[in-house]
């Protein structure tokens, strides 16, 4: 059982460059989260899907779009990337929303030169 | 804006001894939620306690809630090196929302 995988684990890129980011989960979770997470800021939301076909903005979207064409992916694309877009990205699932545990993957370590 | 705020945000203690951390939130919440990050991983669950509930108990993990301070904290008893960490606190909101916020976390460092 993996849980929540994310591809790729490291990734540098130019600013401008565009790439995807993906996420899988196995455990049938309807709700999935994209953060980002900065030091010294915790973890901010990107954005949510709470279901298959949904997605929704959370606290910092600009910059990024996503989109959930299966339950159990959830792509987190960058358009022009900036280097203010340097983080470690973190996805998390779980089944009933807030109201329970989220299940997170080993996150993204992107960097923007 | 952060929704959570952990307070010591560093903290360092000899193994064995307990560490608290505190979780202080700013509006009415459903629950709050506590998770660990180890360097280099992603979170953790720990514990979950609703708003009618005062403390909660896990293993090593005393967990308690006061909605009228709006805060909680996190005891770990007989902390081991293994406990080194980030700890992090998690409210859902009253409103409705489908999602968490997270607070800016504590770190402990757990001296062998």
């Amino acid at each position: 059982n993996a849980g929540v995988t994310q591809t790729p684990k490291f990734r540098v890129l130019k600013t401008g460059q565009s790439m995807t980011l993906l996420c899988a989960q196995d455990m049938n979770h309807e709700y999935m989260y994209w953060y980002r997470q900065d030091p010294g800021m915790g973890l901010r939301l990107i954005h949510y899907s709470v279901g298959e076909g949904t997605t929704a903005k959370g606290e910092v979207p600009d910059g990024y779009n996503v989109s959930r064409l299966k339950k159990q992916n959830f792509l987190l694309g960058l358009e022009s990337a900036a280097p203010s877009q340097t983080s470690v990205y973190f996805c998390a699932s779980t089944y009933s929303g807030p109201r329970g545990p989220q299940h997170f993957g080993d996150g993204t370590r992107l960097s923007i030169l | 804006s952060q929704q959570g705020e952990e307070d010591p945000q560093a903290l360092s203690i000899q193994e064995g001894e307990n560490a608290t951390m505190n979780c202080s939130y700013k509006t009415s919440i459903n629950n709050l939620q506590w998770y660990r990050q180890n360097s280099g991983r992603g979170l953790v669950h720990l514990i979950l306690i609703r708003s009618n509930e005062r403390e909660k108990h896990s293993g090593r993990l005393r967990v308690t809630l006061d909605t009228s301070k709006k805060s909680s904290s996190l005891l770990i008893t007989a902390s081991r090196a293994a406990d080194t960490a980030s700890y992090f606190c998690a409210t859902e909101g009253d409103f409705g929302n489908e999602k968490l916020t997270f607070g800016t976390g504590t770190r402990l460092t757990i001296i062998p």
